[in-house]
């Protein structure tokens, strides 16, 4: 695609639901991204993806958040009994990544808007 | 342990006005890179510049340069003759490799409001 696409854009939870985040990245790029950005806030990291792997979890807040990534490609963050501190946009990311294009700049997406109620 | 430091939360200039972003690092690594992103109101992160920490030369891309100085690990970011465009946070970024991963770790942000 054109660029890094996000589903939902916006999303509505209840306090206690479980939700599903998605994110489609730049066609051919191997790494990919989680950010979370909560208001008026910079930007937390989350978790890395290298192809279907991911080296780094090192940012997931708890243990109601997970990632997956099948394929090389599309991504799925999901955050179980969300906690209305979960509130905040979702932002996804994808690079390429090879020797020829060591720390490439990142793609961003539009991002999901999470509001917990 | 990396760290970038935006120290400026907001900034207000009237239009016409030449202002500077800073960015102050940290990090272990001799080979890093470092990035400013404009994240206008729609909301979406865009590229402004990428910098590797061989490279010391400043730049200059029309209104906007850089100034790196790995002395005091610095990148601060100058925009000359603002605009009402200019107006969004900026966040600056350190890409390093640690442990073979590649974390991208990003400071707080500077909010810039140009005023017409």
């Amino acid at each position: 695609g054109a660029g890094v696409s996000q589903s939902p854009s916006n999303k509505v939870t209840e306090k206690g639901k479980d939700v599903e985040l998605r994110c489609d990245p730049i066609s051919g790029h191997t790494a990919l991204y989680w950010y979370r950005q909560s208001l008026g806030q910079g930007l937390e990291f989350l978790i890395y993806f290298q192809g279907n792997s991911a080296p780094d979890k090192s940012g997931l807040p708890s243990d109601r958040f997970s990632a997956e990534r099948t394929g090389g490609s599309v991504s799925t963050l999901t955050i179980q009994r969300t906690q209305q501190e979960d509130s905040a946009v979702y932002l996804c990311a994808s690079s390429p990544r090879g020797p020829s294009s060591y720390n490439s700049p990142l793609h961003f997406g539009n991002g999901t808007r999470l509001t917990v109620t | 342990a990396q760290k970038v430091t935006q120290a400026q939360t907001e900034i207000s200039v009237v239009e016409k006005e030449d202002v500077t972003l800073d960015c102050v690092y940290e990090t272990r690594d001799t080979t890093y890179y470092l990035f400013w992103y404009k994240q206008p109101p729609s909301g979406e992160l865009v590229f402004l510049i990428r910098r590797n920490s061989f490279d010391e030369q400043n730049e200059i891309s029309g209104r906007y340069s850089w100034n790196f100085q790995k002395s005091t690990s610095s990148f601060n970011f100058t925009i000359t003759a603002s605009q009402v465009v200019d107006s969004a946070v900026y966040f600056c970024a350190l890409s390093e490799t640690t442990s073979g991963t590649y974390k991208y770790i990003f400071g707080t942000g500077t909010r810039l409001k140009v005023l017409a």
